[in-house]
């Protein structure tokens, strides 16, 4: 059965370095997403993507934040430049229409 | 803005009963819902998804329903198992390519 994968499982960075996290969607999927979860906390949206673009970004996705597809296969999320508050799993999802979203195992991002 | 909110935020049962979990969602303009399982540490598992002109969906021992105009969800878990303890969260598309969460409800079923 098709699934979302993501890597790394766990990144330890220092605060004030970049990361880059990396999705691939399932392969016939539109529609990309990134979501965050604090330690103990909700599932947040940051954003969504479709058509080579940004659909609609949280208030939480700001200037420090990217996304990118690089290539056909990949969706990547960049955080600049992060902060000891940065610290969560980043979940990917995708969805072939506007429906139901499949989810990738996430990513821990630990910033020390 | 759209406020998702689940009812209990924990619950604790003994094997083979049947449950309710609860989610209400503030703006009634929505264009489905989603019901995920998330086991500690893991990713989420979606469960069922309800379109916006849907009443209910059922999956195996999983039935949830929807009411749009008050703004309220469940999902029915019937002859609970002990595999089925978990967080399971309700998740609301808002139509514009934005999902808002609820908190989750814990479910510990004992053995």
């Amino acid at each position: 059965e098709p699934e979302v994968t993501q890597t790394p499982s766990h990144q330890v960075t220092q605060m004030g370095q970049e990361v880059i996290l990396r999705c691939v969607p399932i392969s016939n999927h539109l529609y990309f997403y990134w979501y965050r979860q604090i330690l103990g906390q909700k599932v947040e949206f940051l954003v969504s993507f479709y058509n080579n673009e940004i659909s609609e970004k949280s208030e939480i996705f700001d200037d420090q934040f990217s996304v990118e597809r690089p290539d056909g296969s990949n969706f990547t999320l960049k955080i600049r430049s992060t902060k000891l508050e940065d610290s969560a799993m980043y979940f990917c999802a995708s969805n072939g229409s506007p429906t139901e979203q499949y989810f990738g195992p996430g990513t821990r991002l630990t910033v020390t | 803005k759209q406020e998702v909110t689940q009812i209990p935020a924990a619950l604790s049962v003994p094997e083979g009963e049947n449950l309710v979990l609860n989610c209400s969602f503030t703006d009634s303009a929505i264009y489905n819902l989603q019901w995920f399982r998330q086991d500690p540490g893991k990713g989420l598992t979606s469960l069922l998804l309800i379109q916006s002109s849907q009443r209910e969906q059922t999956s195996g021992r999983l039935n949830a329903s929807l009411d749009k105009s008050s703004g309220r969800s469940t999902l029915y878990i019937a002859a609970s198992q002990p595999g089925d303890s978990a967080t399971y969260l309700c998740a609301v598309d808002t139509g514009g390519f934005k999902t808002i969460f609820g908190a989750g409800t814990r479910l510990f079923v004992k053995a």
